[in-house]
């Protein structure tokens, strides 16, 4: 079945840089579109940044655009996000995501249909 | 961007009856060419990472409830929860994948009366 594990959250400070990785397993990774999605302490689901299945296009929320990059390597089944100058308003839970529909049957776009379990990040001096 | 706006913020529902969260888009979210609607509804309880119930506005996913119902088209959706039951109390939250920048509403978090 389709696993997403997530790792690399911790306690950072203001300023400082991170790097977050998710394992995968169970289906092919190479020709699924990824995503991180984020959840801040008791405020609502955001998201964060996406990657198309063979990693030509990428795309980011305003609020991290600049300061993080996702990729990807297809040969590991691994999707990362590098996080950079991060600030307290980053303290959050980082999802990885996967696609519901692969690249051979998708028309136009897919959603959002798997997620890890999660790794907490906290910005905090 | 697309923003994606629900309502209510909360509703509080009596075990057995139904709920309905509302979402609006502000443009809209259908693919002309296969008129799919690039909506979905996710179901997210405290310590869990959020399950997709229903894409395409209206495609239940496998294994979810029929007391789950997606409706609506273009900017104006609907998600009906019929039959409630105690283990429906979660926040829900609708998303939208029509533009590469993708966007969630703000949850609508459902409880029991």
């Amino acid at each position: 079945q389709v696993q997403l594990v997530e790792s690399g959250g911790g306690v950072v400070q203001p300023g400082g840089s991170l790097r977050l990785s998710c394992s995968t397993s169970g289906f092919i990774f190479s020709i699924f579109g990824m995503h991180w999605v984020r959840q801040a302490p008791g405020k609502g689901l955001e998201w964060v940044a996406s990657i198309r299945y063979d990693g030509s296009n990428k795309y980011y929320a305003d609020s991290v655009k600049g300061r993080f990059t996702i990729s990807r390597d297809n040969s590991a089944n691994t999707l990362s996000l590098h996080m950079n100058s991060l600030r307290a308003e980053d303290t959050a839970v980082y999802y990885c995501a996967r696609d519901l529909e692969d690249i051979v049957v998708m028309v136009y776009a897919s959603t959002i249909a798997f997620w890890g379990q999660g790794t907490l990040v906290t910005v905090s001096s | 961007d697309i923003v994606m706006t629900q309502s209510p913020d909360s509703l509080a529902v009596s075990l057995g009856e139904t709920a309905t969260i509302n979402c609006k888009s502000s443009q809209s979210v259908v693919y002309s060419s296969n008129n799919k609607n690039y909506l979905a509804w996710y179901q997210h309880k405290p310590g869990q990472p959020p399950k997709l119930l229903i894409y395409w506005a209206s495609t239940r996913e496998s294994g979810v409830p029929d007391r789950f119902i997606g409706s609506g088209s273009g900017t104006d959706f609907t998600l009906t929860i019929s039959s409630l039951q105690a283990e429906d109390v979660a926040v829900y939250y609708c998303h939208q994948s029509y533009s590469s920048l993708y966007s969630f509403g703000q949850g609508t978090k459902l409880e029991i009366k």
